[in-house]
């Protein structure tokens, strides 16, 4: 079974242009959590979607958006970027939303903003 | 609010010895608690879950973790530490008052074993 996978590996972006983030979940599951990983701030929580609806967010500014489809892809939207935003975007999916279930990540995005 | 700290930045462990990194949280209710594992330019691996029972539970590549519901810990652990398993290790928990999908990690701490 394939795993989790994300596209594009690695973005340059520079302030004020807008990205999109691709996801696709391992096949059969049904959740998928993005978050973001600094040095300065670890890994952070940015959104969860079941069945193509946002069941939690993290705090994050409104820049910050996503959305799942009806496949149980994801896309996550940065806009009007910051020298901030650069990171490591990793996505996860699991089975379904219950607490037991074990997160698996992809490789991760690395945007770095210019 | 949920929490989990990871005391030590860097453990440091000669190869065949036992290694212990050290995780305790804080939330309300029952905790969900994870280990994963992150290579360099590699996104995270799961290696272990505790949901209920047994204290101690195994993972995978020899890995193990005892939960401990007094101390708030959940301590993980390996028998014969391997130059291989040198990486940086996350402590990760959720709980129904968090919201489920919402993993909550540590700082991480990073794994050197020599040779």
């Amino acid at each position: 079974k394939a795993g989790v996978t994300q596209t594009p590996r690695y973005l340059i972006k520079t302030r004020g242009q807008q990205v999109t983030l691709s996801c696709s979940p391992i096949s059969g599951h049904r959740s998928v959590s993005w978050y973001q990983q600094t040095p300065g701030q670890g890994l952070q929580f940015l959104f969860e979607y079941f069945s193509e609806t946002q069941r939690n967010k993290g705090n994050f500014p409104g820049r910050f958006s996503g959305r799942q489809f009806s496949n149980s892809r994801s896309e996550m939207n940065v806009s009007t970027l910051e020298l901030g935003d650069s990171a490591l975007y990793l996505c996860a999916s699991s089975v379904g939303t219950s607490g037991a279930d074990e997160q698996f990540f992809g490789p991760g995005t690395r945007l770095t903003v210019l | 609010a949920q929490s989990v700290a990871q005391p030590e930045d860097q453990v440091n462990v000669a190869e065949g010895n036992p290694l212990t990194v050290k995780c305790t949280y804080s939330v309300s209710g029952n905790p969900y608690l994870f280990w994963y594992v992150q290579y360099p330019n590699r996104g995270l691996q799961f290696l272990l879950k505790y949901i209920t029972g047994d204290n101690l539970v195994k993972g995978s590549y020899g890995f193990e973790a005892e939960f401990n519901k007094s101390q708030t810990s959940f301590h993980l652990k390996k028998p014969s530490a391997l130059v291989s398993d040198s990486a940086l290790y996350f402590c990760a928990v959720r709980s129904k008052s968090g919201g489920y999908n919402k993993l909550i990690f540590g700082a991480g701490t990073r794994l050197a074993v020599h040779p």
